[in-house]
């Protein structure tokens, strides 16, 4: 099945301690990107990629890092969280560029303690 | 830069009651829009776009470049149609491929 994969679902974590948030897509697609999702402020990209090895900010990139080593996986990465970014976060994937149809996981609900 | 508008956070109307979900752009170019759709406890999903100019439950969207808008509306709508819906627009190809995404608009429909 065509999917976007996002582990963990659910993170409580404390103020500092880092963390990853995986994304998997199995549609061999080229754009992946990160989003967060809060009330009142709809969903905001923190980055994004073209390809591997390709990525770039989007409009709340501070506090958060990526990587695109393989172009199925498209971690996000909490150096040192903060409860600010407590949010929902949503990977998203599609063909070629953000003008694509975007495929998003599941998301995962993360609250920093 | 590209900006999404949409105005409204909520629209409460009744099962057959018209529907008209409001979008605005800001954007140079000759712009793509979305709209995706996120129902209850569920990820969120394309609804339609409108290069295709195709009718998605009921739902269509007419780019007014005139205006910038890209409004979403349904004639009668349906309790099932409850959800948040958002507007987003592309950055287009290369390096400006962010995608912006309006503040969304939580639309219930009552019985």
């Amino acid at each position: 099945e065509a999917q976007v994969t996002q582990n963990p679902r659910y993170l409580i974590t404390v103020t500092g301690k880092k963390l990853t948030v995986t994304c998997s897509q199995n549609m061999n697609h080229e754009y992946m990107s990160w989003y967060r999702q809060d009330p009142g402020l709809g969903l905001r990209q923190i980055y994004y990629s073209m390809n591997v090895e390709v990525t770039d900010k989007g409009d709340v990139p501070e506090g958060y890092k990526v990587s695109r080593k393989e172009k199925r996986n498209f971690p996000l990465i909490l150096e040192s969280p903060s409860p600010n970014q407590t949010s929902l976060y949503f990977c998203a994937s599609s063909w070629g560029t953000s003008g694509e149809t975007q495929y998003f996981g599941p998301g995962t609900r993360l609250l920093v303690l | 830069a590209q900006r999404v508008t949409q105005p409204e956070k909520l629209l409460s109307v009744f099962k057959g009651a018209p529907v008209e979900l409001k979008c605005n752009y800001s954007y140079s170019g000759s712009p793509e829009l979305f709209w995706y759709v996120q129902y209850s406890r569920q990820r969120l999903q394309l609804l339609l776009r409108h290069i295709s100019r195709e009718s998605i439950k009921g739902f269509t969207a007419d780019l007014n470049k005139g205006e910038t808008s890209f409004h979403l509306k349904k004639p009668f709508a349906q309790e099932e149609d409850s959800a948040m819906y958002y507007c987003a627009l592309p950055g287009g190809r290369g390096a400006n491929s962010k995608l912006t995404f309006g503040k969304g608009i939580t639309l219930s429909v009552r019985p």
